[in-house]
């Protein structure tokens, strides 16, 4: 059974730094492109990263780009965001994804909260 | 790319049909257009890709179309269970993953 579990998240201070982690089970990740969304409270989703299978090219939303980056980590079989200084328009609940076929996300973890708050 | 979905609310009585419309700002890729259903306090779960392919274990209930610049996700014969936000999304460039805000189905 393929699951996707994120863990990190939590209440932080504007301007401090948090990572994130998501342990994928049921799948090898390095076969896929994995994601990074995010969804503040109330409303939608938000792209924020994505990286290809081996992790050689990364891209970020302009909203976090220079302060959030995604790494993974194939042998441990777990994705991570590096999220430093966080803001609170950054409150979110964070979740990663799979890359299915042709651009999609095709499973979802459960999602993380990150509160940025003072 | 800009997604916009209309209408930003539909309720629908069980048993009738959803018509649930997305509309790009340009002209873009039925390949790379998604659907995804949200219920409250779950993660999103892929219904449709490439405009028209339901993902696995998808009821034949629901239906993906369109091209170019305007794309539509219709649920045929509504159940309660179908009671959600459903996004679209468009795999490209500038930004690389753009979603729509959502349009909220209200079951009767």
């Amino acid at each position: 059974e393929v699951q996707l579990v994120e863990s990190g998240g939590g209440l932080v201070q504007p301007g401090e730094s948090l990572r994130l982690s998501c342990a994928a089970s049921g799948f090898v990740i390095s076969n896929y492109w994995m994601y990074w969304v995010r969804q503040p409270p109330g409303k939608g989703l938000v792209w924020v990263s994505r990286s290809n299978k081996d992790g050689s090219s990364t891209t970020h939303a302009d909203s976090v780009k220079g302060r959030f980056t995604m790494s993974r980590d194939n042998a441990k079989n777990t994705v991570y965001l590096q999220m430093n200084s966080l803001r609170v328009e950054d409150t979110a609940v964070y979740y990663c994804g799979r890359g299915g076929s042709w651009g999609s996300i095709d499973f979802w973890g459960q999602g993380s909260l990150i509160t940025v708050s003072s | 790319i800009v997604l916009t979905q209309s209408p930003g609310t539909v309720s629908v009585s069980p048993g009738e049909r959803a018509t649930l419309s997305c509309r790009a700002s340009q002209r873009v890729s039925g390949t790379h257009l998604t659907w995804y259903q949200q219920k409250p306090g779950q993660a999103p779960r892929l219904l449709i890709y490439s405009s028209s392919t339901r993902a696995t274990g998808i009821p034949y209930r629901f239906s993906g179309s369109g091209s170019e610049t305007d794309f539509t996700l219709t649920i045929s014969r509504l159940e309660p269970e179908d009671s959600a936000v459903y996004y679209c999304q468009y795999y490209g460039a500038s930004p690389e993953v753009t979603f729509g805000p959502g349009t909220k189905v209200d079951i009767k």
